[in-house]
């Protein structure tokens, strides 16, 4: 069964830095591309980050971009993001997904989210 | 950028209604179009890649159709469980539409 679990979400104030994991299994993680998506309470659904399965590729959304890193370990079965300089406006759910090339890269499976709360 | 729209924002439905959702892209997209379905509290759900081709295991009642600029997602009978917030999205790209919320009438 495929599953991603994430962990290291949790209150930070804003300036601060968090560390999110997304354990993956069930599948062999090292030949599919991920994603960070972020919900913010009542919002909608908002991409942060792309990484391809051997890291050679590597995207964000223009709000993160210079604050947040992804990365993953292939070995460890194991997607990251870190999260530097945050901000009031980063509060949210942050699931990690998995692109799919069968499903035309649409995003098959889905964590089931860690809570990020950025606050004073 | 590509910018994805959809209509209606919110949506009340009785049980058995045929619901339809439209996205619509500020460009063309060619069948390059997912929709996901989101329960509160919930992760969202894979219901329908390249526009129209249903994700395995997701019932018979959805349907999705649309190339280039305008796509519908479509619910024949609403069911119970049907209850949700649902968004398209490009594929090969990346943003969400801002979502349709289906509530019971």
């Amino acid at each position: 069964e495929v599953q991603l679990v994430e962990s290291g979400g949790g209150l930070v104030q804003p300036g601060g830095s968090l560390r999110l994991s997304c354990a993956a299994s069930g599948f062999t993680f090292s030949i599919y591309d991920m994603n960070w998506v972020r919900q913010a309470p009542g919002k909608g659904l908002e991409w942060v980050s792309y990484i391809s399965s051997s890291s050679s590729s590597i995207y964000y959304a223009g709000s993160v971009k210079g604050r947040f890193t992804i990365s993953r370990d292939n070995a460890k079965n194991s997607l990251y993001l870190q999260m530097n300089s945050l901000r009031d406006e980063d509060t949210a759910v942050y699931y990690c997904a998995r692109d799919n090339v069968h499903t035309s890269m649409a995003r098959d499976y889905w964590g089931q989210g860690t809570l990020v709360t950025v606050s004073s | 950028d590509i910018q994805l729209t959809q209509s209606p924002s919110f949506l009340s439905a009785s049980v058995g209604d045929r619901v339809t959702i439209t996205c619509r892209a500020s460009q063309g997209i060619s069948s390059s179009l997912a929709w996901y379905q989101q329960k509160p509290g919930k992760a969202p759900k894979l219901l329908i890649y390249a526009a129209s081709t249903l994700q395995s295991g997701v019932p018979s009642r959805f349907s999705g159709s649309g190339s280039g600029t305008e796509f519908t997602l479509t619910i024949s009978s609403l069911q119970p469980e049907d209850f949700a917030t649902y968004y398209c999205q490009q594929l090969n790209n990346y943003p969400f539409g801002p979502g349709t919320k289906v509530e019971i009438k």
